[in-house]
């Protein structure tokens, strides 16, 4: 099985609503990201969890909130997102091994806040 | 912050030419991935090339790697209209605890059947 799975695939909410975006990887991998994407605009990084431990935020607004249960499932928890959050929100899994190893990527939530 | 440059922004030629996409890049690093995206959708890896490599091939994929330069291009050979998709090159810093893998622009590259 080399797929993560995120849900939902799409999501519409409104700036008072809190809602999760969930992911979810059986490879055996232990670091996690967490990926925004506007139109035409490259992944911009927003998290990344290794061995289910918080290790990069950059400096990402509080409304946005990681949490990592398990090695194999990362959320991602939205409250009073403001209407320029809407983007597409990409999950992805690695080895995390020194050196580097590819990424593999969900399909995203395509998130738009009315 | 996107460390990563590619040209062109978009590229546009016939199916079974070649195309050839460069990025660049500005810090040390310890590889150097490619990754397709077609439109809406979720990334998929192409290609990866460590610091200590000068060039590898895959299939119809050709990666070089300058790290003199802080470049790096991709070489698509016989394309077809299905490779159609933006292309972006990422770099990957590793930090003490988990890797960060930061993307480049990206091409959006159309293969006109």
């Amino acid at each position: 099985d080399t797929e993560v799975t995120q849900t939902p695939k799409h999501l519409v909410m409104g700036m008072t609503n809190k809602k999760s975006l969930k992911c979810e990887q059986h490879m055996g991998h232990r670091a996690m990201y967490w990926y925004k994407q506007k139109a035409k605009k490259p992944p911009e990084l927003m998290f990344v969890y290794s061995y289910e431990k918080l290790s990069i935020n950059e400096s990402v607004p509080s409304r946005f909130s990681p949490e990592c249960p398990n090695s194999s499932l990362l959320n991602l928890h939205l409250h009073a997102l403001q209407p320029e959050d809407s983007a597409l929100y990409l999950c992805a899994s690695s080895h995390g091994r020194v050196g580097g190893t590819e990424a593999f990527f969900g399909q995203g939530t395509r998130l738009t806040v009315v | 912050s996107q460390q990563g440059e590619e040209d062109p922004q978009a590229l546009s030629i016939q199916e079974g030419e070649n195309a050839t996409m460069n990025c660049s890049y500005k810090t040390s690093i310890n590889n150097l991935q490619w990754y397709r995206q077609n439109s809406g959708r979720g990334l998929v890896h192409l290609i990866l090339i460590r610091s200590n490599e000068r060039e590898k091939h895959s299939g119809r994929l050709r990666v070089t790697l300058d790290t003199s330069k802080k470049s790096s291009s991709l070489l698509i050979t016989a394309s077809r209209a299905a490779d159609t998709a933006s292309y972006f090159c990422a770099t990957d810093e590793v930090e003490t605890s988990g890797s960060r893998l930061t993307f480049g622009e990206g091409t959006q590259l159309t293969v006109n059947p």
